[in-house]
């Protein structure tokens, strides 16, 4: 994997599914990886960042883990309600030579929840 | 506390024209990143500034430029605009530059 790449695009589901959202990434020189949250005409709102191996974060109903060896990250969001719609964001930085301070995003999975 | 600040947030230029845009980061960010999005496209990165200094630039032509002034505020400028510059320009400040970003609204550019 050399770019960060979301799945899937985008997502219709009901008030009170359950759903969840993949995020692969550049396994090598990573640094750290960042889930955001992005509703129409406001600024992306930072979820989570996560750095190690294994590591799980959770805010509510939404969760997150991490898979650095082999390059992936999943949300989950629990429940989904309506207020839930938005883009979801993923985005990693590397760890090397100055890039570190660069993020490079997937392009996001369009969530929408139906009432 | 303040978040941060993106000026203007809407601005309509001609191909051939320059444009000026400005981001105030949150008071004590010393890290500030560009980037833009543009239809179809994830945010792409334009370049990272902290204390003054250009840490890190994406992959977009001269006529994309920035600087950063003491009190961590940012400008970017775009020169000889084209109609394929037409995005949203977001702005991030961070305390460092290595997490922790906090995101602008943004300014929606168009070029006619």
């Amino acid at each position: 994997i050399l770019n960060v790449e979301q799945s899937p695009q985008s997502l219709h589901v009901q008030e009170g599914d359950s759903t969840n959202f993949t995020c692969s990434f550049p396994s090598s020189n990573f640094y750290a990886l960042h889930w955001y949250r992005w509703e129409t005409a406001k600024s992306p709102e930072a979820l989570f960042v996560m750095t190690l191996n294994g590591d799980e974060k959770k805010k509510g109903r939404i969760s997150a883990t991490l898979n650095t060896k082999e390059g992936y990250s999943y949300l989950y969001i629990k429940g989904s309600q309506p207020e839930d719609s938005a883009t979801y964001l993923c985005a990693s930085n590397p760890s090397s030579g100055g890039s570190n301070y660069k993020l490079t995003f997937g392009k996001g999975t369009l969530l929408t929840v139906n009432p | 506390k303040a978040g941060v600040t993106q000026t203007p947030r809407y601005l309509i230029k001609t191909r051939g024209q320059q444009v000026t845009l400005s981001c105030s980061p949150i008071s004590g960010h010393r890290s500030v990143s560009w980037y833009q999005q543009t239809p179809g496209q994830g945010l792409q990165f334009l370049f990272e500034y902290f204390s003054e200094t250009q840490r890190n630039k994406g992959n977009f032509p001269g006529r994309f430029s920035g600087r950063q002034f003491s009190n961590s505020r940012s400008e970017m400028n775009v020169s000889t605009l084209e109609l394929g510059d037409s995005a949203l320009y977001l702005c991030a400040s961070s305390l460092q530059g290595l997490g922790g970003y906090t995101f602008g609204s943004g300014t929606r550019l168009t070029v006619v």
